[in-house]
């Protein structure tokens, strides 16, 4: 059983809005991603980070920042969000190299 | 190229019958790894299996079962007996050996509806 968090699991927000969806792991995996997903439909890597002070774009560009201070926390913010945004946020963390990847419950986002 | 094609969009099968699900992949690491995920409607993603290039034995995990065969690249899945309750979106992802972050490639995803 992954030990890996996402909050909030659901939210619906106005235009404007400045978010930030947290995720955290327990396990003192270094790697960590961020995922955006529509419901059933593929998974485009937006964010990942190697370890502390480390983090680095993916493939799909994201109007999101995210930060990672320390191990176990990858928190990702929207400035201001837009309805474009809505999507389903889903984080992950890796052990190492070709490692499986454990993934938190997601967040399901609505920007109205 | 690195790639993991799913052609099979969507099936649909009544319970207990078998039903097996495609994934195709592309690659030019000898060294890879492979892996299934569900992601029921809840939408977590569940690790199912990783399986390496160097094993090629199938794998069995009581009413699922996994064919890795390299000569045509594919790593199928297949559920026996289906039950409602495996309807879910089952994907199919890639690791290969060349980025050392760990980037996933995943296929775009088979949605399975088990039908009582």
């Amino acid at each position: 059983e992954a030990d890996i968090y996402q909050t909030p699991r659901y939210l619906v927000i106005g235009t404007g809005k400045k978010i930030t969806l947290e995720c955290s792991q327990t396990m003192g995996h270094d790697k960590m991603y961020w995922y955006q997903q529509d419901p059933g439909m593929e998974l485009h890597l937006i964010h990942y980070s190697y370890g502390v002070n480390s983090t680095e774009k993916g493939d799909l560009s994201s109007e999101s920042t995210v930060s990672r201070i320390r191990t176990e926390h990858f928190p990702l913010t929207l400035e201001s969000a837009r309805p474009s945004h809505t999507s389903q946020y889903l984080c992950a963390s890796t052990k190492a190299t070709q490692e499986t990847q454990y993934f938190g419950p997601g967040t399901r986002l609505l920007v109205l | 190229a690195q790639k993991v094609t799913q052609a099979q969009t969507e099936i649909s099968v009544v319970e207990k019958e078998d039903v097996t699900l495609d994934c195709v992949y592309e690659t030019r690491d000898t060294t890879y790894y492979l892996f299934w995920y569900k992601q029921p409607p809840s939408g977590e993603l569940v690790f199912l299996i990783r399986r390496n290039s160097f094993d090629e034995q199938n794998e069995i995990s009581g009413r699922y079962s996994w064919n890795f065969q390299k000569s045509t690249s594919s790593f199928n899945f297949t559920i026996t007996a289906s039950q409602v309750v495996d309807s879910a979106v089952y994907f199919c992802a890639l690791s290969p050996s060349t980025y050392n972050f760990n980037k996933f490639y995943f296929g775009s995803g088979t949605k399975l509806n088990v039908k009582p």
